[in-house]
């Protein structure tokens, strides 16, 4: 079982829709989830960060966290075409004084105008 | 904000060369970097985690004498690809914990061995 997964889509949505982002997690110890978005050939760039159950908002995105079901979505309200791009989730764990993010595979979405 | 810097952006070398990508934590201090390699329409996978003063822990499958990893310095981690093969062309980004939670990540090297 991958530690992170992701519907690898592709996803497209029409402008101005919601663009749901799901994503679960194997291992219960994890403490802090982000969603990143990435660009063809540029590095990832962090979109939201969530430690806590419930629904996070920030402009035109929410994450939602829950973690009896080990499972974070994003959702993006408004969907643009600059939108358009790989959502990578990602799963931090702390281990005593060490901590490793790990990735799932991504969910490309593409914005259709 | 923490910013990383990673040079060089593209390396084009030849079969049997040593590239060396450098990672620079700006306005902090990094004592750890993760260095991940993703190909194309994949995630990013890492490869090791250096620590400033110490050896780096590579990940199952990564050959340590391949990628050479050094952290100087509080500051500078750098990723030496060693007698490159086309199979080590890839995209390799740095990233290190830069506040309470967050991490910052490198601009990226596009690697290409011809």
């Amino acid at each position: 079982q991958k530690e992170v997964e992701q519907n690898s889509g592709p996803l497209s949505v029409p402008e101005g829709a919601i663009a749901s982002l799901n994503c679960t997690y194997s291992d219960r110890g994890s403490q802090s989830f982000f969603w990143y978005r990435q660009y063809s050939g540029k590095s990832p760039e962090l979109i939201m960060s969530i430690y806590s159950n419930g629904d996070k908002e920030d402009g035109r995105f929410t994450a939602q966290l829950n973690k009896a079901s080990q499972y974070v979505s994003l959702l993006i309200r408004d969907s643009q075409p600059s939108d358009s791009a790989t959502y990578l989730c990602a799963v931090n764990l702390v281990l005593g004084s060490a901590r490793q993010l790990t990735f799932g595979s991504g969910t490309q979405l593409t914005v259709l105008p | 904000g923490a910013v990383v810097s990673q040079h060089p952006s593209r390396v084009i070398c030849k079969s049997g060369t040593s590239v060396k990508i450098e990672c620079r934590s700006l306005d902090f201090q990094a004592t750890t970097m993760f260095w991940y390699r993703q190909f194309p329409k994949k995630s990013l996978m890492l490869m090791a985690t250096s620590n400033e003063g110490s050896k780096a822990t590579y990940e199952q499958g990564v050959e340590k004498d391949k990628f050479l990893i050094n952290h100087a310095s509080l500051t500078l981690s750098t990723l030496t690809v060693t007698s490159a093969h086309p199979e080590d062309s890839s995209f390799y980004i740095c990233s290190a914990p830069s506040r309470a939670e967050g991490y910052t990540f490198g601009s990226g090297t596009r690697l290409t061995v011809v």
